[in-house]
């Protein structure tokens, strides 16, 4: 049972424009959504995290919007740079539980 | 700090052959985990430990050992290996549940 799903599985952006990563989740408990970050021959490595009291987070370039209502939670990247190319994944967990990961959305950014 | 270490980065191995993947971590972090990674179908977790001394089943732990050795390392074995474990594996550790996770650099292992 795959409770977190994530979509695009690919997604091709210009350089400049916004890349938009989708993630639903089941479980009402979760209260912890982080995105991964993972480059090719790396580990995944945390991009930026959101709980749900809050509807947004922006770190930078990155912003997690957040809706609860529709247990629903997307990573926006705006002015999207060829450095961005990597491998996204959302996740979730529950306090004392351990992270749900999502199957991944492979970012190309093109020149 | 170096954090997340993992060896070996590459292994090859025949069906049959046993093998252990370690990991080591430094952040002084209770829990540890072991993930593959298969192309679609994202990270599942293998074993994990919430603390030093206490290991549990994942998503897809069959064919695998897991030993925590104490708090810095986690090792992962393989008895018998098969084809359809030939995968990249990661090790993660955290604090606590709610903290941030940290990955090593991963294992490419393939069967024949």
């Amino acid at each position: 049972q795959q409770q977190v799903k994530q979509s695009p599985q690919s997604l091709i952006v210009q350089k400049g424009g916004i890349s938009i990563i989708n993630c639903a989740y089941e479980n009402t408990a979760f209260d912890y959504f982080p995105w991964y970050q993972q480059f090719p021959g790396k580990g995944p490595a945390l991009l930026i995290a959101i709980r749900p009291d809050v509807s947004e987070k922006k770190e930078g370039r990155f912003t997690i919007s957040f809706n609860k209502s529709a247990k629903q939670f997307s990573l926006h990247i705006m002015d999207s740079q060829p450095g961005d190319s990597a491998t996204y994944f959302c996740a979730a967990s529950m306090v004392g539980s351990k992270l749900t990961f999502g199957t991944g959305t492979r970012l190309q950014v093109t020149l | 700090n170096a954090g997340v270490t993992q060896t070996p980065k590459f292994q090859v191995l025949k069906t049959g052959q046993s093998m252990t993947l370690q990991c080591a971590q430094d952040m002084n972090h209770n829990s540890m985990y072991w993930y593959r990674q298969d192309p679609g179908m994202g990270l599942r977790l293998i074993y994990y430990s919430a603390s030093e001394g206490t290991t549990d089943k994942g998503e897809v732990p069959n064919g695998y050992n897991v030993s925590r050795l104490n708090k810095r390392e986690f090792s992962l074995r393989l008895e018998s290996a098969a084809p359809s474990q030939t995968s990249v594996y990661f090790c993660a550790s955290r604090r606590t549940s709610g903290d941030p996770q940290y990955f090593g650099p991963g294992t490419r292992l393939t069967v024949l």
